[in-house]
């Protein structure tokens, strides 16, 4: 059982430049979650998904911000014409449909850098 | 906002003692979450606590819930130097989608 996979771990992107993050979940799970987090601070929520549903979006920038989870294949964050302010750690968690007394599985995150 | 708020924001100890930290939240609550993140890694989901339950343990852990005060706190005890860590409280929002984290409390532990 491999977690959530995320990558890249790193990605170092231009102003202006698309950034896509991926996120497989884990084996099992239909639930996925994308948080981002500034330095020295929480996570903010960005959007849960399950399979080709974005079920909320209410922490998703209204602009260039955009997710899916798609049938097959792990779920893509993407981020359009990205600006210095989208630095950031983003992280993706994954829960199965009833997540009872379980917390959520974070994956180690992707480390975005806009120059 | 239904964001938690941890207290304190920074703890330093020494290995060996025990560390408390605290987290206020402002709406009802189904449960409560603590996790653990290492610097420069994802989270670990440490304990979860139900609205009905005063105190939990795991291991060194000791959870409380007050939900008349609307808060928790997290105790580990005989702390060593690789608990050194963020550590988050997080609540589920009133439906039920999304978890909310706070901005952490910072735990510095020294050998």
């Amino acid at each position: 059982n491999a977690g959530v996979m995320q990558n890249p771990r790193h990605l170092v992107r231009r102003r202006g430049q698309e950034a896509r993050l991926r996120c497989s979940p884990m084996k099992g799970h239909s639930h996925v979650y994308w948080y981002r987090q500034l330095p020295e601070e929480g996570l903010k929520f960005m959007v849960y998904l399950q399979k080709e549903n974005i079920i909320d979006e209410s922490g998703m920038p209204k602009e260039r911000f955009s997710a899916e989870f798609p049938k097959e294949g792990p779920s893509i964050l993407r981020i359009q014409q990205v600006v210095r302010g989208d630095s950031a750690a983003y992280f993706c968690a994954s829960s199965p449909p009833n997540r009872g007394a379980y917390g959520y599985t974070f994956g180690s995150g992707t480390r975005l850098t806009v120059v | 906002s239904q964001q938690g708020e941890e207290d304190p924001q920074a703890l330093s100890i020494q290995e060996g003692e025990n560390a408390t930290m605290n987290c206020s939240y402002k709406t009802s609550i189904n449960n409560l979450q603590w996790y653990r993140q290492n610097s420069g890694r994802g989270l670990v989901h440490l304990i979860l606590i139900r609205s009905n339950e005063r105190e939990k343990h795991s291991g060194r852990l000791r959870v409380t819930l007050d939900t008349s005060k609307k808060s928790s706190s997290l105790l580990i005890t005989a702390s060593r130097a690789a608990d050194t860590a963020s550590y988050f409280c997080a609540q589920d929002d009133a439906g039920g989608f999304k978890t909310i984290f706070g901005a952490g409390t910072r735990l510095f532990v020294k050998a």
